[in-house]
């Protein structure tokens, strides 16, 4: 896992705050993806970014969340006016950018995020 | 989302026992990726298929691509203490979105 960075590994915030999650991905990789991961559960899909792109947020909840990949500078995942249930394990991957066959995700070691 | 049933859910073995765990899935997959996560840490990748029956060792475990496309399983022999953790797969429709199963923990007694 040591490629994929994350940060910070803990994170604690009160109701109304906003949270801001780090991804730093593995070198050589462009595409980025985040996940969340509630106790005892596996990981649901959240968004999937490249460079300056969001290509996929199906799994994005509608409001409050939000995620950029800048050109320069990690990817971030923001959510803003945190509520309880956003108490969860971020995880994010990443991938290489080639176009032969699909690439399979490396994790970093997360982000766990608890709402007081 | 795409519903991925694993199993079983949690397993207790005794060390040097065999280990068989397997996904499947409605819908067929174009690739299959078995991970494992120690508590804390983030999913590790351990295998990846790519096509239909392929067979595929890493040590000792052992992970295959079901010919129907919809499943996958995966087996660890003569598994030791430092097996133990949560066994994730996880199937890739089409695109770079892959969908995780619920996650099978082992414990290994000594």
């Amino acid at each position: 896992n040591a490629g994929v960075m994350q940060n910070p590994r803990h994170l604690v915030r009160r109701r109304g705050q906003e949270a801001r999650l780090r991804c730093s991905p593995m070198k050589g990789h462009s595409h980025v993806y985040w996940y969340r991961q509630l106790p005892e559960e596996g990981l649901k899909f959240m968004v999937y970014l490249q460079k300056e792109n969001i290509i996929d947020e199906s799994g994005m909840p509608k409001e409050r969340f939000s995620a950029e990949f800048p050109k320069e500078g990690p990817s971030i995942l923001r959510i803003q006016q945190v509520v309880r249930g956003d108490s969860a394990a971020y995880f994010c991957a990443s991938s290489p950018n080639r176009d032969r066959g699909s690439q399979p995700q490396h994790f970093g070691d997360g982000t766990r995020l608890s709402i007081l | 989302g795409q519903q991925l049933n694993q199993s079983p859910q949690s397993m207790f073995i005794q060390e040097g026992e065999d280990v068989s765990m397997n996904c499947t899935s409605s819908s067929i997959f174009n690739t299959w990726l078995w991970y494992k996560q120690d508590p804390g840490e983030g999913p590790v990748l351990l295998i990846a298929l790519y096509k239909a029956g392929e067979l595929t060792s890493n040590g000792r475990l052992t992970a295959q691509f079901g010919i129907t496309r919809k499943d996958s399983f995966l087996n660890i022999s003569a598994s030791i203490p430092s097996d133990v953790g949560i066994y994730f797969c996880a199937g890739q429709l089409t695109g770079n979105q892959f969908y995780f199963g619920t996650g099978t923990s082992l414990t290994v007694i000594p």
